[in-house]
């Protein structure tokens, strides 16, 4: 079954609001949390990436003010869509690196369900 | 819920056929895709096939549906260094709701 969640799975806005999305591993710790957008028909873009404690690393072209990530704790990552509009609306994926089982000897990546933004 | 498995690993030799495969358990699916992420980078679509579809080729790769049993795998032929990545298979349930698999670590022996 699913080992990340995400919250909430889907969210309608009006334009200039914010929106915060949570990302959380279940019963393993993420060591590392990754924030995607899909864009229908076309690969994931990768938006950042975060390390428990300290600050996300931004791809090239991903604006940090406008999409602010927490990664509070080992099992949460938040992305807060700040003054959103409505070419933010899109489907946000987060996944979670971190050893799951206690017999894998390597740490494995898993996603979220993904969440569906609509900014009106 | 839907789910999305795959074997963790594959080990194959430069030249030979690798597959790589997924089971889904979500009979709605409309479109499955196949993704590769290289190391340090975001996932990169390779393919994607209709759920009313058996088989799709693309170049080396060859993707193969058997909606009957859940089953998606692919096919990429004359395998090369440049191929070892991670491939994960994902299905998309309608509404863009899109289900990953855990991903599968293709390693090219030389």
């Amino acid at each position: 079954g699913a080992v990340v969640s995400q919250h909430p799975s889907r969210v309608i806005c009006k334009s200039g609001t914010s929106v915060k999305i949570e990302c959380r591993s279940l019963d393993f710790q993420a060591t590392t949390m990754f924030w995607y957008r899909q864009f229908p028909k076309q690969s994931l873009m990768l938006m950042a990436t975060s390390n428990e404690g300290s600050k996300a690393t931004y791809e090239q072209g991903v604006e940090k003010d406008k999409f602010l990530i927490n990664h509070a704790s080992l099992t949460l990552s938040t992305l807060t869509v700040t003054s959103a509009h409505p070419e933010d609306s899109s489907f946000y994926i987060c996944s979670a690196r971190g050893y799951y089982r206690q017999a894998s000897s390597t740490d494995t990546q898993y996603f979220g369900p993904g969440t569906r933004l609509t900014v009106l | 819920g839907e789910d999305v498995e795959q074997s963790l690993f594959l080990s194959v030799r430069e030249g030979d056929s690798s597959v790589i495969n997924c089971t889904y358990t979500d009979s709605s699916s409309t479109y499955l895709y196949w993704y590769k992420q290289e190391p340090g980078a975001g996932l990169q679509l390779l393919t994607y096939i209709f759920s009313n579809m058996d088989m799709k080729q693309d170049q080396r790769l060859t993707v193969l549906l058997n909606k009957k049993d859940k089953h998606l795998s692919l096919r990429i032929a004359d395998t090369q260094t440049g191929d070892s990545a991670i491939y994960f298979c994902a299905e998309d349930g309608g509404y863009q709701k899109v289900t990953f698999g855990t991903g599968t670590k293709l390693q090219v022996i030389p």
